[in-house]
């Protein structure tokens, strides 16, 4: 299982870009990368999902690089809603039955 | 239908009760998972059920007794809990095969006090 590794905690101000990175050295050939954002007392909610370079919804960017070890969430003009735990997930196109949710960053977002 | 439905939202429950937690979802997923997440700490997996059999347990204590009576409901049988089970549990689901779109998809959990 390929282990995970983020920041504990982030700061920002409204309006601002933030950069989520999240480390995934042993990341397997057919590991897909996936984000999830959680608010207190709620289940995680899917942001994003990417397998390489770069993948953009309408919340988010995930950018991957060549290598694939790590990954970075883009989250552009951040709110005072965007106050969540982010987890970064790696494991094949389903989740994988024992994906393992690593200890997520906790951004906060001041006005 | 793309959610994952939990009830109760909220459970208060002695230690010598016997109570149960549910889970239900209308997407075709045919893999389900129970999680349980303690403030400020990430969910951790404690089964999973594929095709409606149990495919993961993650040497959970025997007070916690999955059940999956169909393809759309996955249960969760409690009795003679400790104050320390008292936790949000996650119930989630996904497509059970490599060609399946994206991820979970988690419900609101329960928020499970043992007193």
């Amino acid at each position: 299982l390929a282990k995970t590794t983020q920041p504990i905690s982030m700061d920002s101000y409204e309006g601002q870009e933030v950069n989520i990175t999240c480390s995934h050295n042993n990341i397997a050939t057919n590991d897909y990368i996936t984000w999830y954002q959680q608010f207190p007392s709620q289940g995680p909610r899917f942001i994003i999902q990417g397998y390489k370079t770069k993948v953009t919804n309408e919340v988010a960017s995930l950018f991957i690089p060549a290598d694939r070890k790590s990954s970075t969430l883009s989250l552009p003009r951040v709110s005072l809603s965007d106050t969540a735990v982010y987890y970064c997930l790696v494991g094949d196109r389903t989740g994988g039955f024992k994906t393992i949710f690593g200890a997520g960053t906790r951004l906060f977002v001041k006005a | 239908d793309t959610e994952v439905t939990q009830t109760p939202k909220h459970l208060v429950m002695g230690m010598t009760n016997k109570k149960s937690l549910k889970c239900e979802q209308h997407m075709g997923h045919r893999a389900m998972y129970w999680y349980k997440q303690k403030a400020k700490k990430p969910p951790e997996l404690m089964f999973v059920y594929s095709y409606e059999k149990l495919s993961i347990n993650e040497s959970v204590p025997s007070r916690f007794s999955p059940e999956c009576p169909n393809s759309s409901l996955l249960n969760l049988h409690l009795h003679a809990l400790q104050p320390e089970d008292s936790a949000l549990y996650l119930c989630a689901s996904s497509h059970a095969t490599a060609r399946g779109p994206y991820g979970y998809t988690f419900g609101s959990g329960t928020r499970l006090t043992v007193v």
